[in-house]
C-alpha cells in the first residue's frame, strides 16, 4: 500500500503563530489528500482536504498545499488558537482507502 | 448529514473469547466501509475495506481468519475479533464511504476494545 511521512511529530507554537506540518507520500497514483484533527479517544475529524487536480485550497485559518511533483503536501493553520491544540494526522488516498501518517501533536501554548 | 456510529464504544473482554463490533452508516448508504485500528498516541492503520454483499480485502500483514468482516447490507459492516489476546487490545474505528462522494469517508467514534 501507499506510504505517507508526516513531520514532525510534535509541535509547540505561541498562540497566535503559525504551524506547518508536512506529509510525504509514495505513490503518485494517490489521488485525494484529507487533514483530519483528532482529539483524545475520539473519531478523526476532516478539517481540510486537497485532490490531485489542486494545488493550494484555503479555509479561513487553515490551508492546504500539494506538490505532486515531488509528491508532498501541507498543512498550514495561521493565527493559532489553545483550542488548535490536537493530534493531527494527513492520509493520502489512492483506490478509494486511506492511509495515514503518523499524527502530529500540536501543541498551542496561551 | 453523514453520521456513522458504532456499538459498543467500549467493550473488555477475556483472552480466547470472541467479540463484535458494529458499524453503521445512519444517514446514507455505504457502498464500502473500512476498518482501521490505532494504538495509543500512533496511527490509524488501514485493516481491511468491506464491500456490501462481496468477501472483505484485508492489508498485508492483518489475519483475515482472526478479524473477519462481513458487509451484509448497504449500512451495516461488522468486525469480530475472534479467540481475542491481550495485543488485540486497541481502538477500532470504522469509516464509511458514501456512494455519491467520491472522496470523503465519515468515520465512526470508535470502540475500544481491551482483553484481559
Amino acid at each position: 500500500g501507499e506510504n505517507v511521512e508526516q513531520h514532525p511529530s510534535t509541535l509547540s507554537v505561541q498562540e497566535g503563530d503559525s504551524a506547518v506540518i508536512k506529509c510525504t507520500y509514495s505513490d503518485s497514483a494517490s489521488n485525494y489528500f484529507p487533514w483530519y484533527k483528532q482529539e483524545l479517544g475520539k473519531r478523526p475529524q476532516l478539517i481540510i482536504d486537497i485532490r490531485s487536480n489542486v494545488g493550494e485550497k484555503k479555509d479561513q485559518r487553515i490551508a492546504v498545499t500539494l506538490n505532486k511533483t515531488a509528491k508532498h503536501f501541507s498543512l498550514h493553520i495561521t493565527e493559532t488558537q489553545p483550542e488548535d491544540s490536537a493530534v493531527y494526522f494527513c492520509a493520502a488516498s489512492i483506490f478509494n482507502k486511506f492511509y495515514f501518517g503518523s499524527g502530529t501533536k500540536l501543541n498551542v501554548k496561551p | 448529514g453523514a453520521v456513522v456510529s458504532q456499538h459498543p464504544s467500549w467493550v473488555i473482554c477475556k483472552s480466547g473469547t470472541s467479540v463484535k463490533i458494529e458499524c453503521r452508516s445512519l444517514d446514507f448508504q455505504a457502498t464500502t466501509m473500512f476498518w482501521y485500528r490505532q494504538f495509543p498516541k500512533q496511527s490509524l492503520m488501514l485493516m481491511a475495506t468491506s464491500n456490501e454483499g462481496s468477501k472483505a480485502t484485508y492489508e498485508q500483514g492483518v489475519e483475515k481468519d482472526k478479524f473477519l468482516i462481513n458487509h451484509a447490507s448497504l449500512t451495516l459492516s461488522t468486525l469480530t475479533v475472534t479467540s481475542a489476546h491481550p495485543e488485540d487490545s486497541s481502538f477500532y474505528i470504522c469509516s464509511a464511504r458514501d456512494r455519491g462522494s467520491p472522496y470523503e469517508q465519515y468515520f465512526g467514534p470508535g470502540t475500544r476494545l481491551t482483553v484481559t
